[in-house]
């Protein structure tokens, strides 16, 4: 049973357009999220996060909205760049050491 | 600095033969993962270890077995290799609980 699922394999933007990447969950119980980026041959970096008390969270291009109602959290990236082009996982941890990701988008952005 | 270093980086095994993956993080990291990545399924945790001397079964635990060896390293070994554990294999650690996870670059294992 997928608990952290992101339901669309890829995404195409043009550059300096709004991506917006999503990812919904099943356990109420997670309260910690984050959001992973990964080049081809290179593990996953990490992006940004948010705590379950909080609803929105800023990094320059990238912020990240939470909606524990809906068991949804997106990440906005504006504007794109051409090297945002990548796989990007999020991931959900309640507050213990177990962190579960989901299976991944793929972001192309166009020149 | 290092980071989280995975050793080796590529291997191809004949089924049944055995395996250990090894990790190793320079950060004075508590906790430490195994992950596979394996096309369209993400990454999927096979074990975890919060702290040295303890260690606990992920989403896919079977045919895997781990080693926190000491604060520094933690090791994934494959007893009898199996063609369905051709996968990406990726090492990660954090330093407490609801902190980022830092990976290494992986490990391709292939299965003839």
């Amino acid at each position: 049973d997928q608990q952290v699922k992101q339901n669309s394999p890829s995404l195409s933007v043009q550059e300096g357009r709004i991506s917006i990447l999503n990812c919904d969950y099943t356990n109420s119980m997670f309260d910690y999220f984050l959001w992973y980026k990964k080049y081809p041959a290179e593990g996953p970096t990490f992006l940004i996060s948010i705590s379950s008390i909080k609803d929105k969270n800023e990094d320059g291009r990238f912020t990240v909205f939470l909606n524990k109602s809906a068991k949804h959290l997106s990440l906005h990236i504006v504007p794109s760049q051409p090297g945002d082009s990548a796989v990007y996982f999020c991931a959900a941890a309640q507050g213990t050491y177990k962190y579960i990701f989901g299976t991944g988008t793929r972001l192309k952005v166009l020149a | 600095n290092a980071g989280v270093t995975q050793t080796p980086k590529f291997q191809v095994l004949k089924t049944g033969q055995s395996m250990t993956l090894q990790c190793a993080q320079d950060m004075n990291h508590n906790s430490m993962y195994w992950y596979r990545q394996d096309p369209g399924m993400g990454l999927r945790l096979i074990y975890y270890s919060a702290s040295e001397g303890t260690t606990d079964k992920g989403e896919v635990p079977n045919g895997y077995n781990v080693s926190r060896l000491n604060k520094r390293e933690f090791s994934l070994r494959l007893e009898s290799a199996a063609p369905s554990q051709t996968s990406v294999y990726f090492c990660a650690s954090i330093l407490n609980s609801n902190q980022p996870q830092h990976f290494g670059d992986g490990t391709r294992l292939s299965i003839l």
